[in-house]
């Protein structure tokens, strides 16, 4: 069973570009989480969906940003018009039940 | 809302010895899971090991244990036996057991350096 896939690894972005990161969760999971990690930090919580649904988005930037999990296809965390401050590693992360989540390599962004 | 607190951003052991890393936590839930996660520079983030919070029995993966003290709100993790593949940053993290509650509450780190 192929575990949590994001792509890109490593993604560059000018400012005013927009970022697409992808995460196809593990075979059987419904449940996405994304996280975002900046240097030296821990994951802080962004949003959370299920199938076709967002579940909580409570750590979602208000503008900007913006995620989705379609019937069909991966997961997609959507970034508008990225600034130098949205450069960080971004772990995408399944579960099949609600409490065990396995996470991705991660999606590093740097905007120039 | 709760939080995770590492109180120790970094640590070192000695190849083969013990050590133990601290982490604490704030909610007011009695229902919940705990875990540690180990970062290694390749980033990728892997479960040590996780704890049911209904569970009084201290849960062990092989050389790691946890010391879950459900009323001091406090859960470390022990590494037996230190090994040179263990030098990671380690991450203790909360989550709920309510039904969709969906993320887990990360502490800042600590990086765990074996010496050889």
């Amino acid at each position: 069973n192929a575990g949590v896939m994001q792509n890109p690894r490593h993604l560059v972005r000018r400012r005013g570009q927009e970022a697409r990161l992808r995460c196809s969760p593990m075979k059987g999971h419904s449940h996405v989480y994304w996280y975002r990690q900046l240097p030296e930090e821990g994951l802080k919580f962004m949003v959370y969906l299920q199938k076709e649904n967002i579940i909580d988005e409570s750590g979602m930037p208000k503008e900007r940003f913006s995620a989705e999990f379609p019937k069909e296809g991966p997961s997609i965390l959507r970034i508008q018009q990225v600034v130098r401050g949205d450069s960080a590693a971004y772990f995408c992360a399944s579960s099949p039940r609600h409490y065990e989540q396995y996470f991705g390599p991660g999606t590093r962004l740097t905007v120039t | 809302a709760q939080t995770v607190t590492q109180s120790q951003p970094e640590m070192s052991v000695q190849e083969a010895e013990t050590v133990t890393l601290s982490c604490t936590y704030d909610t007011s839930e009695s229902d919940y899971y705990l875990f540690w996660y180990k970062q290694p520079p390749s980033r990728q983030m892997i479960l040590v090991i996780r704890q049911e919070a209904y569970k009084q029995q201290n849960a062990t993966e092989n050389r790691f244990s946890v010391n879950f003290q459900k009323a001091a709100k406090s859960f470390s993790l022990k590494i037996s036996d230190s090994q040179l593949g263990d030098a990671a940053m380690y991450f203790c993290a909360y989550r709920s057991a309510r039904t969709n509650a969906g993320k887990s509450t990360f502490g800042d780190g600590t990086t765990l350096t074996v010496k050889p």
